[in-house]
């Protein structure tokens, strides 16, 4: 089956405690893309991946790192997580950058 | 800079009625893509509908159309014979590389 694997799905975590949400994508689609959810906000992009090897902020990347070393894997890391970095955050992947994207069903991450 | 913005946080339509979001857009780019997603109580995110900005042609899958005023940078969403199963979440999104979404609007469906 088709699809974008996120983990966790949920996490309650304290500040500071460095963490990593995972995502992979099997139906070798070259651009993925992390993106946070926020009542009232939408969704707003963090990274986004075009290739492998090439990776590009969004547009509230502060507190957020990503890597691309396979093409399957785009995982999110947060360093030093912080209160405000609790939020509900979904990878995505696209065939290519302008193709409709399928989307994880989500991580919800509590930081205290 | 590049913005969408949906105007309606939220919006009622009566079962079988017609109900039209709006999403209105500013970009800098000549060649790019709109697009409709849904998200219901379940959270996933689902493509409604697509379309590229150089089609003249409004896309259109089953109830759902679109309205595409490239001039005036407008790109609302139709629903028609309006459906429980529609309530939802409905996201505006404009992008190429960079991806920007719109604060949504939530649809309720009166029966």
């Amino acid at each position: 089956e088709a699809q974008v694997t996120q983990n966790p799905r949920y996490l309650i975590t304290v500040t500071g405690k460095k963490l990593t949400v995972t995502c992979s994508q099997n139906m070798n689609h070259e651009y993925m893309s992390w993106y946070r959810q926020d009542p009232g906000l939408g969704l707003r992009q963090i990274y986004y991946s075009m290739n492998v090897e090439v990776t590009d902020k969004g547009d509230v990347p502060e507190g957020y790192k990503v890597s691309r070393k396979e093409k399957r894997n785009f995982p999110l890391i947060l360093e030093s997580p912080s209160p405000n970095q609790t939020s509900l955050y979904f990878c995505a992947s696209s065939l290519f950058r302008n193709q409709p994207q399928h989307f994880g069903d989500g991580t919800r991450l509590s930081i205290l | 800079a590049q913005t969408v913005t949906q105007s309606q946080p939220e919006m009622s339509v009566q079962e079988a009625e017609t109900v039209t979001l709006s999403c209105t857009y500013d970009t800098s780019e000549s060649d790019y893509y709109l697009f409709w997603y849904k998200q219901p109580p379940s959270r996933q995110m689902i493509l409604v509908i697509r379309q590229e900005a150089y089609k003249q042609q409004n896309a259109t899958e089953n109830r759902f159309s679109v309205n595409f005023q490239k001039a005036a940078k407008s790109f609302s969403l139709k629903i028609s014979d309006s459906q429980l199963g529609d309530a939802a979440m409905y996201f505006c999104a404009n992008g190429q590389d960079k991806i920007i979404f719109g604060k949504g609007t939530r649809l309720h469906i009166l029966p």
